[in-house]
């Protein structure tokens, strides 16, 4: 199976903040990954599919890079409806897996 | 609009079996692909497996040995999920997800299911 490993597994962040996830496969998935942010009692959001390539409806300032083994997540300014955790997921191969998570919390 | 809505919590206890319905609706059934993710209490996203509902071809994660079954009722527009042989640590939510196609991602979820089992 392809594992995925997200850093850091939990962020303190401020309103206004840049932040970045990393997930990291442990072999090439090409562009073939996903984000979600999930909010507590909720179904996970897509955000980003194909590394890069923004959901309809979501706000420009989340934003998608990488491809092969190495990925990011960039929010550029934090709002207070951001806060939540978010998920990479390969979509390369079966078993389509997740990461474990990133908690982003307010400062 | 497109939604998928779940069948409601269930409890069941230890060796049972829990079947979780997933109905479609606002876009062509057979067109997307479904798949099904469980979250454990706390724990992160496991992806179960994926019916593809125009040809009936499921495939599911091998960690769950032939336990989950996956089917699909085109007549509704509605998928399943059946896992058997249950344990204590299947107590989860459950998803179902659609993909549109294989260049996609999961775009629409259904509100999940939460199944307990407990003696």
């Amino acid at each position: 199976d392809i594992q995925l490993t997200q850093s850091p597994s939990f962020l303190s962040a401020s309103v206004g903040d840049r932040v970045t996830i990393t997930c990291r496969a442990s072999q090439g998935i090409s562009s073939y990954l996903a984000w979600y942010q999930q909010k507590p009692g909720k179904a996970p959001k897509l955000l980003i599919y194909a590394a890069s390539t923004l959901q309809t409806g979501v706000p420009s300032r989340f934003s998608g890079s990488g491809s092969g083994t190495e990925f990011t997540l960039t929010i550029s300014s934090l709002q207070p409806e951001d806060f939540a955790t978010f998920y990479c997921q390969q979509l390369n191969r079966y078993p389509y897996t997740f990461g474990q998570g990133t908690k982003l919390e307010i400062k | 609009q497109v939604q998928l809505v779940q069948s409601g919590a269930e409890v069941r206890e230890p060796g049972a079996s829990v079947k979780v319905s997933c109905q479609a609706s606002g876009y062509t059934f057979t067109t997307s692909y479904m798949h099904w993710v469980r979250q454990a209490p706390g724990q992160g996203l496991e992806w179960m497996g994926i019916i593809n509902p125009r040809i009936n071809s499921p495939v599911h994660a091998q960690k769950f040995h032939g336990r989950v079954t996956l089917t699909r009722d085109t007549s509704t527009g509605t998928g399943y999920m059946e896992l058997s042989s249950l344990r204590s640590d299947d107590t989860a939510v459950y998803y179902c997800a659609r993909m549109a196609s294989s260049d996609d991602a999961f775009d629409v979820w259904g509100q999940g299911t939460l199944v307990t089992v407990s003696s």
